[in-house]
């Protein structure tokens, strides 16, 4: 079973650019979340997708970041205009259940530099 | 305020040594906790999930014990070795919803 992956690994954009970045989860797998860690930072949680809808995205820093997920499949985060304190690791999740057993399954991460 | 603690930030044992990692919370009203390795450059490895309702989990050489009286959780590692090198994270589910708040981490190094 494929896991969780993302796209791109690693992106280096200049300030004020665009950046998307894309996460497949588990197939089958309704419960989609984003986090990110800064450098020297705790990872912390940006927004959690139940199938297409977004349940809580009180993690999401402004309106600068734009997550979608059409169809309940895959998801896209995107970032415009990018500032220089955007940069660190995004890594998404997915799980099966909700309730007590909710067992997250991470991604590898992209890593976002921005200059 | 809800935040999860993870002391020490690294430790480097002997191989083949028994060890224990420290997660503390400060609300003992979680849902369920999970502990996860990352290793350099990859993404997290789930390792063992706790529901609030469970005192602990083992799988192999791993053992995750839960007292949400004193707001703690350990992490006990039989038998350490080389491979077992890593950052191990704890993060809890204070909400219900999957939400997950993150320790900073403890980075392992087992020496051969």
């Amino acid at each position: 079973e494929a896991g969780v992956t993302q796209f791109p690994s690693h992106s280096v954009i200049e300030k004020g650019q665009t950046v998307t970045l894309r996460c497949d989860p588990i197939s089958g797998h309704d419960n989609l979340y984003w986090y990110r860690r800064v450098m020297g930072k705790e990872i912390k949680f940006l927004l959690h997708f139940v199938k297409e809808s977004k349940q809580d995205e009180s993690g999401m820093p402004n309106n600068r970041f734009l997550a979608e997920r059409t169809g309940g499949t895959y998801s896209t985060l995107k970032v415009q205009p990018a500032e220089l304190e955007d940069s660190g690791v995004y890594f998404c999740a997915s799980s099966l259940l909700a309730g007590p057993n909710n067992e997250q399954f991470f991604g590898p991460g992209t890593r976002l530099t921005v200059l | 305020k809800q935040e999860v603690t993870q002391i020490p930030a690294a430790l480097s044992v002997p191989e083949g040594e028994n060890l224990v990692l420290n997660c503390s919370f400060t609300d003992s009203a979680i849902y369920n906790l999970q502990w996860f390795r990352q290793d350099p450059g990859k993404g997290l490895t789930s390792l063992l999930l706790i529901q609030s309702s469970q005192r602990e989990q083992t799988s192999g050489r791993l053992n995750a014990s839960l007292d949400k009286s004193s707001g703690r959780s350990t992490l006990y590692i039989a038998a350490s070795q080389p491979g077992d090198s890593a950052t191990y994270l704890c993060a809890v589910d204070y909400n219900q919803g999957g939400k997950l708040i993150f320790g900073q981490g403890t980075e392992l190094s087992v020496k051969p």
